[in-house]
């Protein structure tokens, strides 16, 4: 079965900082990953996809890498801002299932 | 509006009852989820359907039945509610399970059973 990890479980930073969250997998074999945002009591928020074959995708001051061989993604967020306070949930899509790590709470410190 | 919308947000319900949770999207996308999220557990399968009249058990189905009569809707039943079912459940829809594509989710419902 596939496990996810991500670690830290909390991190805090001051505001500016550049910043990396990671997770890791232990079956290779994915269709793609998916980091996603959850505010406190929200739903789920897509930030960036990277399929199997890539590499890593940019949004903004976001940057998500993918090494599917060794089983670890990273996301990095630039010059982070309070607005960025959040948990960040990292998915592999496996052949009928979105596998979930149990998350990072990130708080940016003004 | 677009997208994919659940209902209720918030619900409480005593143990043993019946209890349904209503998930509709508008993009007729063909795969559907229902996941439950629980502390120190993260997100888990409970069912998916692959379309209309096709659905199919996840990691946790028991104590859980779902229906897709419609491509649009695809609602959760508790059966017979227990507290263990309490928790925040989120529905997600894709446009393809073997294609690199996202999956969106719902705002979520939060269910209490006390």
């Amino acid at each position: 079965k596939q496990e996810v990890t991500q670690i830290p479980a909390a991190l805090s930073v001051p505001e500016g900082e550049n910043l990396v969250l990671n997770c890791s997998f232990t079956d290779s074999a994915i269709y793609n990953l998916q980091w996603f945002r959850q505010d406190p009591g929200k739903g789920l928020t897509s930030l960036l996809l990277i399929q199997s074959s890539q590499r890593e995708q940019t949004s903004g001051r976001l940057n998500a890498s993918l090494d599917k061989s060794s089983g670890r993604s990273t996301l990095y967020i630039a010059a982070s801002q309070p607005g960025d306070s959040a948990t960040y949930l990292c998915a592999v899509k496996g052949a009928n299932n979105l596998f979930f790590g149990t998350g990072t709470r990130l708080t940016v410190i003004p | 509006d677009a997208g994919i919308t659940q209902s209720p947000r918030y619900k409480i319900t005593e143990t043993g009852r019946q209890v349904t949770l209503m998930c509709h999207q508008t993009w007729s996308h063909s795969y559907m989820f229902w996941y439950r999220q629980d502390l120190g557990h993260g997100l888990r399968l409970i069912y998916y359907s692959a379309a209309a009249d096709i659905t199919d058990k996840g990691e946790v189905p028991d104590g859980y039945v779902v229906s897709r009569s419609k491509t649009e809707n695809f609602p959760l039943t508790l059966e017979s509610a227990t507290r263990s079912q309490t928790s925040v459940y989120f529905c997600a829809s894709s446009d393809s399970q073997q294609m690199n594509t996202e999956a969106f989710f719902g705002q979520g419902t939060r269910l209490t059973v006390v």
